[in-house]
């Protein structure tokens, strides 16, 4: 099975200022995706940015940006430029690659503070 | 921009009865999922939805629950004896996902918030 560990609980970024989310995953499959969603406080989950893992480039959404190793098995999710809104929780998660509906396997959250 | 919507976004019940939770998935999705999230604990999945059956469900989505998509719109997640431990808020999503399109990420609703008393 599928796992996904976010080992920081909790961040806090000045605003303005750059910070590192990090993410590992444990798979012995060759294909599939990652993705990183938000979660603000009004708990609704949000899609911030996704990656295939066919993909060599790193994915990037305006301020958002990934560093994605395959072959370390991790996907961090840098913010630059952190604005007071990006405060949420953040969740790293893992699809298979398939044509078929498939679950997302969630990390357990980073929650995420920036400093005005 | 079209959005999943769930309804209600609160829901308090009596332990031992059953509640329905309700989502309308975006329009042309052909996926539905039920997920739940138990306050200060990680995203779970439930159960995922297809052409009208289960194409795949957790262990956590045992005979107590059960899936329907009555009409043309509606996705519904029925708890059936809810237990204290079913307090959580559960989300429903729904993808794409058709033909070569796998890539198609899950939009999710703005989750029910589900209290049992």
């Amino acid at each position: 099975a599928q796992t996904v560990t976010q080992s920081q609980p909790e961040m806090s970024v000045q605003e303005a200022e750059t910070v590192t989310l990090s993410c590992t995953y444990d798979t012995s499959e060759s294909d599939y995706y990652l993705f990183w969603y938000k979660q603000p406080p009004s708990r609704q989950m949000i899609l911030v940015i996704r990656q295939e893992a066919y993909k060599q480039q790193n994915a990037t959404e305006n301020r958002f940006s990934v560093n994605f190793q395959k072959a370390a098995k991790s996907f961090s999710l840098k913010i630059s430029d952190s604005q007071l809104g990006d405060a949420a929780m953040y969740f790293c998660a893992y699809r298979r690659q398939e044509t078929s509906g498939s679950r997302l396997t969630f990390g357990e959250g980073t929650q995420l503070t920036v400093n005005p | 921009e079209p959005e999943v919507t769930q309804t209600p976004s609160h829901q308090v019940t009596q332990m031992g009865q059953e509640v329905i939770l309700r989502c309308v998935p975006i329009s042309n999705h052909l996926y539905f999922y039920w997920y739940r999230q138990i306050l200060g604990q990680k995203v779970e999945f439930l159960v995922s939805f297809y052409n009208n059956e289960i194409s795949e469900k957790s262990e956590i989505f045992d005979d107590q629950f059960s899936v329907e998509r009555p009409d043309g719109s509606n996705f519904t997640l029925k708890i059936r004896s809810t237990k204290l431990e079913d307090s959580a808020m559960y989300f429903c999503a729904s993808s794409f996902n058709r033909g070569g399109y796998s890539n198609q990420p899950q939009h999710f609703g703005d989750g029910t918030r589900l209290s049992i008393l």
